[in-house]
Order: structure tokens, then C-alpha cells, then sequence
């Protein structure tokens, strides 16, 4: 099956830095590549969707310059957090639909990101 | 405000038990119906998408049902085994955008 490489798994940081996430569809192109977050005891929330090669479009309230999103080839996506604060820290899961609109999408395995 | 509820939150079974979850979701604008299986510390992992009301899907010893009209989803498992526990998502697709709303879960654990 379809695999998708997120990596790092766990990030610890101090707040004001910049952490880069990165997902990587292995063995198919990924042309649309969706960004979640989840934060403690809620459900899985879109925060962006990037396409290759176009602008990432960005849900309601998630700020498009503070969540960095590059898609810039058909097998990677990179989710930057700017300037973390401690009220960022989520896990942050990407996925990849392979295929026509009611496709299965394909995960990473998330990273959990902890601004101290 | 669209809204995806999952039940039970959690549940605890023996091994040989069979179960079953409910996903309940909003049955005005319906596009899909995905249902995943998440392990610890693995990715979630996709096991079906459902489209008909009336569809009927099985992998293995796991099936699911739909319901579009009164919105709801039923996944089942026949003869629950350990390596069945896991957090399974159903999650709802309004429209051709491929943006999904996902429910909270049900954590199911398996005991030998």
C-alpha cells in the first residue's frame, strides 16, 4: 500500500524558534497534501491543504504566516511553525489522497510538537 | 456547524468478543463516509469509504454499514482479537473538496 514518511516524530523547542515538519509520499505522487492538528481529548482538525507547485489554502483561523506550507514536488510537503509559542504545541499529522475524490487518504505517523 | 459524533468512547472486550461502534453525522449534503484504524504510535490506517446509503463494506472480520439518511455508520468486528485494539475514526466528507470532519473515536482494547 501507499506509504507516507512523516518525520521528526517528537519535537521539543524553545519558544521563538522554528520547527519544520516534513511528509513524504514514498511509492505514489502526492499532489494534494493535508495538514492536521490535533490537540489533547479533540478530533483530527484540518489546518491546510498544499498542491503541488500552487498555494496552500488555509482553513478558518489557522495563520497562513505563521504555518509555513511548501509543496514544491510531487513527493514532499513541509509544514513550518514560525516563531512557536507554547500554545502550539499539538500533533501535527499530515495525509495523502491517492486517487479520485472519495480516495482513502494515506498517513504519516505525526509529530508531536512541545514548545516549552 | 457540522458535527461527527462517535460511541462508545471507549470499550473494553474479551478476546472472541464481537463489537460494534456507531458514527453518527449529519445526513443533509452527503459526499462520503471513511472509517480508520489507529494504532499507537502507528499511522491511521483506512478501512473503508463509503458512498451509498445501504452500502455494506467488509475487510476480514471487520464490516461496516451506512445509513445516509438518518446518518449514521456502524462498524463491526466479529471475533475480536488483541491486535484488534486500536482507536477507530470515522470521519464524513460533505462535498467534492475531499475536506473531511472527523469524530473524537472509540478506543477499543481487546483483552487475551
Amino acid at each position: 500500500g501507499a506509504v507516507v514518511s512523516q518525520h521528526p516524530s517528537r519535537v521539543i523547542c524553545k519558544s521563538g524558534t522554528s520547527v519544520k515538519i516534513e511528509c513524504r509520499s514514498l511509492d505514489f505522487q502526492a499532489t494534494t497534501m493535508f495538514w492536521y492538528r490535533q490537540f489533547p481529548k479533540q478530533s483530527l482538525m484540518l489546518m491546510a491543504t498544499s498542491n503541488e507547485g500552487s498555494k496552500a489554502t488555509y482553513e478558518q483561523g489557522v495563520e497562513k504566516d505563521k504555518f509555513l506550507i511548501n509543496h514544491a514536488s510531487l513527493t514532499l510537503s513541509t509544514l513550518t511553525v514560525t516563531s512557536a509559542h507554547p500554545e502550539d504545541s499539538s500533533f501535527y499529522i499530515c495525509s495523502a489522497p491517492r486517487g479520485a475524490t472519495r480516495e482513502k487518504l494515506f498517513f504519516g505517523s505525526g509529530t508531536q510538537l512541545s514548545v516549552l | 456547524i457540522l458535527n461527527v459524533e462517535q460511541s462508545p468512547q471507549s470499550l473494553h472486550v474479551q478476546e472472541g468478543d464481537s463489537t460494534n461502534f456507531t458514527c453518527s453525522f449529519p445526513s443533509s449534503n452527503f459526499y462520503a463516509l471513511h472509517w480508520y484504524r489507529w494504532e499507537t504510535a502507528k499511522s491511521p490506517e483506512a478501512l473503508f469509504v463509503m458512498t451509498l446509503n445501504g452500502d455494506e463494506k467488509k475487510k476480514g472480520r471487520i464490516s461496516a454499514t451506512l445509513n445516509t439518511k438518518e446518518g449514521y455508520s456502524y462498524l463491526y468486528i466479529k471475533g475480536s482479537q488483541p491486535e484488534d485494539s486500536a482507536t477507530y475514526l470515522c470521519a464524513f466528507n460533505a462535498g467534492n473538496n475531499r475536506k473531511l470532519i472527523w469524530g473524537l473515536g472509540t478506543s477499543l482494547a481487546v483483552n487475551p
